[in-house]
């Protein structure tokens, strides 16, 4: 089953433009991760942020969590083309304090960022 | 390095074929673990390993082997292919520790007819 689900589906904006997706979750988590697959290849992590953490910045990113709500948005400031890919959420809902890799991933937001 | 390495990018079976996907990554990660990504379902864990010798079934196992006889390498078998199986498969590592991130390799695409 799925732990995530992100919305929008699908986001098409223009160079330049901030690019919110938002991922929503069902059990409690250890952490909350982002990761970005551009079309036909593997997926490259792009942030994570702990259960105790309500914010955190790397660049142009900024991630939000809300455990309260299970929610977490990614925010993409001054968008470029080279942005454009799907994004995908992914809970580590590990109660013992390791991950080993078993994430649950959402569906996924495909972004088109055009020039 | 090379990172997280999967071959063959592309393959076609027919049904009831068998045939093994590789994985080897160079970085010394103890975890590894295979994922299928299909249209609108994200990615589905189907085995994952916790070093040499020791694998474990993630949410879609049936249908799927797995061995880790190494800490570079994580095969994935599908002893008798099925239509269902059509996916991209993707392997991925991460280091021993709290809370880390995956490594992912570039995909192979199966089709299975």
């Amino acid at each position: 089953s799925q732990q995530g689900e992100e919305d929008p589906q699908a986001l098409s904006i223009q160079e330049g433009e901030n690019a919110t997706m938002n991922c929503s979750y069902k059990t409690s988590i250890n952490n909350l991760q982002w990761y970005r697959q551009n079309s036909g290849r593997g997926l490259v992590h792009l942030i994570l942020i702990r259960s105790n953490e309500r914010e955190k910045h790397s660049g142009r990113l900024r991630v939000t969590l809300d455990t309260s709500k299970k929610s977490s948005s990614l925010l993409i400031t001054a968008s470029r083309a080279a942005d454009t890919a799907s994004y995908f959420c992914a809970t580590d809902a590990y109660a013992g304090g390791t991950s080993y890799g078993k994430l649950t991933f959402g569906q996924g937001t495909i972004l088109t960022v055009h020039p | 390095n090379a990172g997280v390495t999967q071959t063959p990018k592309f393959q076609v079976l027919k049904t009831g074929q068998s045939m093994t996907l590789q994985c080897a990554q160079d970085m010394n990660h103890e975890y590894m673990s295979w994922y299928r990504q299909d249209p609108g379902m994200g990615l589905r864990l189907i085995h994952y390993s916790v070093g040499a010798g020791i694998t474990d079934q993630g949410e879609v196992p049936n249908g799927y082997n797995v061995s880790r006889s190494t800490t570079e390498d994580f095969p994935l078998r599908l002893l008798s292919a099925a239509p269902s199986q059509t996916s991209v498969y993707f392997c991925a590592s991460n280091r021993r520790g709290a809370q880390e991130k995956l490594f992912f390799g570039s995909g192979t695409q199966l089709s299975v007819l």
